[in-house]
């Protein structure tokens, strides 16, 4: 089956520094990529869409200069949190659409985040 | 706009009983997918079963069947001869084909206990 990758798996960074999170489609290519965020206990949360060679659609309450998404190719997205600030802990998830398919989407394995 | 129901934020079950999960949604588009999804406490979301709007039969996977109720818009989940694996977090979820770029929503989640 398809398979997206996620790296890091687990990070830890000092409040006010960047970190970036990187969603990889292996075995597939993905014109369309979501990231999630998801606090302990509770459901997954849209932030933004990210669509190949275009600007990310985020999603209401999000700021986009604080999350940036880069979509550069069919295979990999990236989550830059700028300026992380220990409310951005959380379990970061991105998952991915598999162009020759309308249902078919693919969880990458998630990002523990932790800024202390 | 989408929205996803789940009433239920944990459930009990006896081990090789059946347990049915609740979800509700609301949609304006005439077209869509209802997913369920298994997360357990490593975090990874496991694909359980699809339901499209348009499908005349109840989607059925293994252990897992979707009740699917278009008119009462509800799509349940049901897994028969419960197993200890099973214990984990469910979620339902949401995709509407049409429009909104095929994004996918969830539902609050439903915490399933399998009890020996």
């Amino acid at each position: 089956g398809a398979v997206v990758s996620q790296h890091p798996s687990r990070v830890i960074c000092k409040s006010g520094t960047s970190v970036k999170i990187e969603c990889r489609s292996l075995d597939f290519q993905a014109t369309t990529m979501f990231w999630y965020r998801q606090f302990p206990k509770q459901s997954l949360m849209l932030m933004a869409t990210s669509n190949e060679g275009s600007k990310a659609t985020y999603e209401q309450g999000v700021e986009k200069d604080k999350f940036l998404i880069n979509h550069a190719s069919l295979t990999l997205s990236t989550l830059t949190v700028t300026s992380a600030h220990p409310e951005d802990s959380s379990f970061y998830i991105c998952s991915a659409n598999d162009r020759g398919s309308t249902y078919e989407q693919y969880f990458g394995p998630g990002t523990r985040l932790t800024v202390t | 706009a989408q929205k996803i129901t789940q009433t239920q934020p944990g459930m009990f079950v006896q081990e090789k009983e059946a347990v049915t999960l609740d979800c509700t949604y609301d949609t304006s588009d005439p077209s869509y997918g209802l997913f369920w999804y298994k997360q357990p406490s490593s975090g990874e979301m496991i694909f359980l079963i699809y339901q499209g709007s348009y499908d005349q039969q109840n989607a059925t996977e293994g252990r897992y069947s979707l009740n699917f109720q278009k008119a009462r818009k509800s799509a349940n989940l049901v897994i028969s001869a419960s197993q200890l694996g099973d214990s984990a977090m469910y979620f339902c979820a949401m995709r509407g084909l049409n429009t909104g770029g095929f994004k996918t929503i969830f539902g609050a989640g439903t915490r399933l206990f399998v009890k020996a």
